[in-house]
């Protein structure tokens, strides 16, 4: 089952803040977060283990709340450059598979 | 390292063809999986791999067959193409099967007619 993720789409100015939210129905090992900008494929954010540990490698910052199975993505001071959408994946204990969401189309304007 | 490569970017076929989707990494990935990609849909897993010789079942496997012989390589297989096919497949690979960056190849643009 895909986790569900909201909002579907935003439109910010620069400069502005958002977050993006992703929730599951399962008790969730980890939760991942890429970006995809059209036409491209979808790139690595940052990874949120089950015990507090994340891994990433970008200037974006996300929590994980284990009881209630949701995670969320946090963007600060928006720059052009986050355009795109943004894909939660979770994986849930004993399952090898990484489940996407359908997306939050994100929009930057000058 | 050229990472995740997927051939052919394109294809067109016609319903009832067959084809396959080459993916390969020189990354020494063991784990390797197949993606379709449709308006609103966001990704779905086809078909999946932990390492060579192992493959499994995704959400949608319908209609599609994988092999892995190599750990490098990991081909998808449309045994008869269906207008319900036509997507952006994307195969993507990670160092293990869980909590592993997973890294895409660039995507195969497929429409069957």
């Amino acid at each position: 089952q895909q986790p569900v993720q909201s909002p579907q789409a935003v439109i910010l100015r620069e400069g502005e803040d958002a977050v993006i939210n992703c929730s599951s129905s399962k008790a969730l090992y980890s939760v991942h977060w890429y970006r995809q900008k059209h036409g491209e494929a979808p790139v690595f954010l940052m990874i949120l283990l089950k015990g507090g540990e994340q891994k990433g490698h970008e200037k974006i910052s996300a929590s994980f709340n284990e009881k209630k199975q949701q995670s969320s993505l946090y963007l600060t001071a928006s720059q052009l450059s986050y355009s795109g959408t943004y894909f939660c994946g979770t994986e849930d204990f004993g399952n090898e598979k990484l489940t996407f969401g359908t997306g939050t189309r994100l929009t930057i304007i000058p | 390292n050229a990472g995740v490569t997927q051939t052919p970017k394109f294809q067109v076929l016609k319903t009832g063809q067959s084809m396959t989707l080459q993916c390969a990494q020189d990354m020494n990935h063991e784990y390797m999986s197949w993606y379709r990609q449709d308006p609103g849909m966001g990704l779905r897993l086809i078909h999946y791999s932990v390492g060579a010789g192992i493959t499994d079942q995704g959400e949608v496997p319908n209609g599609y067959n994988v092999s892995r012989s190599t750990t490098e390589d990991f081909p998808l297989r449309l045994l008869s193409a269906a207008p319900s096919q036509t997507s952006v497949y994307f195969c993507a690979s990670s160092y293990g099967a869980e909590a592993y960056e997973q890294y895409f190849g660039p995507g195969t643009r497929l429409t069957v007619t």
